[in-house]
């Protein structure tokens, strides 16, 4: 079984452009997550979806930075514009979650970008 | 607010030792769910366990044991007989049960196991 797919695995640009970050989760799965791991500051999430619907983006570090997930098997992480401080590794994960259950978060490889 | 210590920044040790990585744990919430993640070089993160508050059990699969203790809000990950390809990044996360289930995961412990 394909695992949670993300594109692309690096990503080198300048400051100022648009990054788009995207991700395919695991078939079946509908809580979707974008993380962020820096040296600095670990790993930390930036926001999940349920069911294609955004419940929580305090993780997301500012204005420049949107998620979107338009269907069941499809989100974007954009960066508009980027700074150098952008530069990190950049996760999707993936799991099944219902009201009575909880089940493990799958990842992604990640995106490691990096901000000239 | 949930947070989760991992106070061992680097441990190294030598091929076929057992190694303890430390997990303590903070949370309001009586229930909740604790993970241990392995991040190997190549950078992904591989699920390693999940455990929930209920069950204090402690758990065994292969060279790897887990002791989870509610009293002293610890989750604390043991491999037996270490191997080098056990050398990675191992991060302990937390989770609330129910309402959202985002991670909040410690600094993680870079093991390092040499021949």
């Amino acid at each position: 079984d394909a695992g949670v797919i993300q594109s692309p695995r690096h990503e080198v640009t300048e400051m100022g452009q648009e990054v788009t970050l995207r991700c395919k989760p695991i078939s079946g799965h509908n809580s979707l997550f974008w993380y962020r791991q820096t040296m600095m500051r670990g790993l930390e999430l930036l926001i999940y979806f349920n069911n294609n619907v955004p419940i929580d983006d305090s993780g997301m570090p500012e204005d420049r930075f949107s998620a979107k997930m338009p269907n069941a098997s499809f989100s974007t992480l954009k960066i508009q514009p980027s700074e150098p401080r952008d530069s990190a590794v950049y996760f999707c994960a993936s799991s099944i979650r219902t009201e009575s259950s909880y089940n493990e978060q799958f990842f992604g490889p990640g995106t490691r970008l990096t901000v000239l | 607010a949930q947070k989760v210590t991992q106070a061992q920044t680097e441990i190294s040790v030598v091929e076929k030792e057992d190694v303890t990585l430390d997990c303590v744990y903070e949370t309001r919430d009586t229930t909740y769910y604790l993970f241990w993640y392995k991040q190997p070089p190549s950078g992904e993160l591989v699920f390693l366990i999940r455990r929930n508050s209920f069950d204090e059990q402690n758990e065994i699969s292969g060279r790897y044991s887990w002791n989870f203790q509610k009293s002293t809000s610890s989750f604390n990950f043991t491999i037996t007989a270490s191997q080098v390809v056990d050398s990675a990044v191992y991060f302990c996360a937390l989770s609330r049960m129910g309402g959202g289930n985002k991670l909040t995961f410690g600094t993680g412990t870079q093991l390092k196991v040499e021949l």
